[in-house]
């Protein structure tokens, strides 16, 4: 069965500081791969995508950045964080060219910027 | 632009009865529509979805319908349970791989 994974589950981070949030799937192959974002009364905003190896489309313009290094490996960063980047992080994935295939989350990552 | 909204931030609901949370969609392209529930500090979890080609599907206790000229849906859950107090969400979807999320409907089951 499929499983994804996504970590650190807790941060606290100063203003200015890098982030890293990494999140891999396991179970499957060629997933499409997902960076959500649920801010308080905001819902859950689309952050990045990828459907595949490099290929990375960016939702929102923001202080973050998405890479995918490998096939089920995501990765969410910044270079320096601002307070408005506190929020819980959810990573996601679905099945590649399946049409109206579910979405699948992991147990998402609390950053809270200070 | 918000594609999807759920207009109704929280509902309560006594036990037993039917909760109805309702989602409605701009963009007629989207061709499946989800619902996910989601507790606190956890990873949303899927309910039940509808391809834009039907208008009702339902699953158990969990129904969802689908009014394409009104672009509206609706997932209704009878009889409701304490256990389903949670934020619920809806999403659609356009093509493989683009899921957008309304802002979430708060679900509280009094007891």
């Amino acid at each position: 069965s499929q499983t994804i994974h996504q970590w650190p589950a807790t941060l606290v981070q100063p203003v200015g500081s890098p982030l890293s949030l990494e999140c891999t799937v396991e179970g499957t192959s060629n997933p499409n791969l997902y960076w959500y974002r649920q801010a308080a009364g905001r819902g859950l905003q689309l952050l990045f995508y990828s459907v595949g190896i490099g290929q990375i489309s960016s939702e929102v313009p923001q202080n973050l950045s998405a890479s995918r290094p490998q096939d089920r490996q995501f990765i969410l960063s910044s270079k320096k964080l601002l307070l408005s980047d506190s929020g819980f992080y959810l990573c996601a994935w679905s099945k590649i060219r399946v049409s109206g295939n579910t979405i699948y989350f992991g147990e998402g990552s609390w950053l809270t910027v200070v | 632009d918000q594609q999807v909204k759920q207009n109704s931030p929280s509902l309560s609901v006594q036990e037993g009865r039917i909760s109805i949370l309702n989602c409605d969609y701009t963009n007629s392209m989207f061709d499946y529509f989800l619902w996910y529930k989601k507790y606190p500090a956890e990873g949303p979890t899927f309910l039940i979805s509808i391809s834009s080609i039907k208008d009702k599907n339902e699953d158990g206790r969990f129904t969802v319908f689908l009014n394409k000229s009104a672009k509206h849906l609706s997932l209704h859950i009878v009889p409701s349970q304490p256990g389903d107090s949670a934020v619920y969400f809806c999403a659609g979807v356009s093509g493989t791989y683009k899921y957008i999320f309304g802002t979430g409907t708060r679900l509280k089951v009094l007891a």
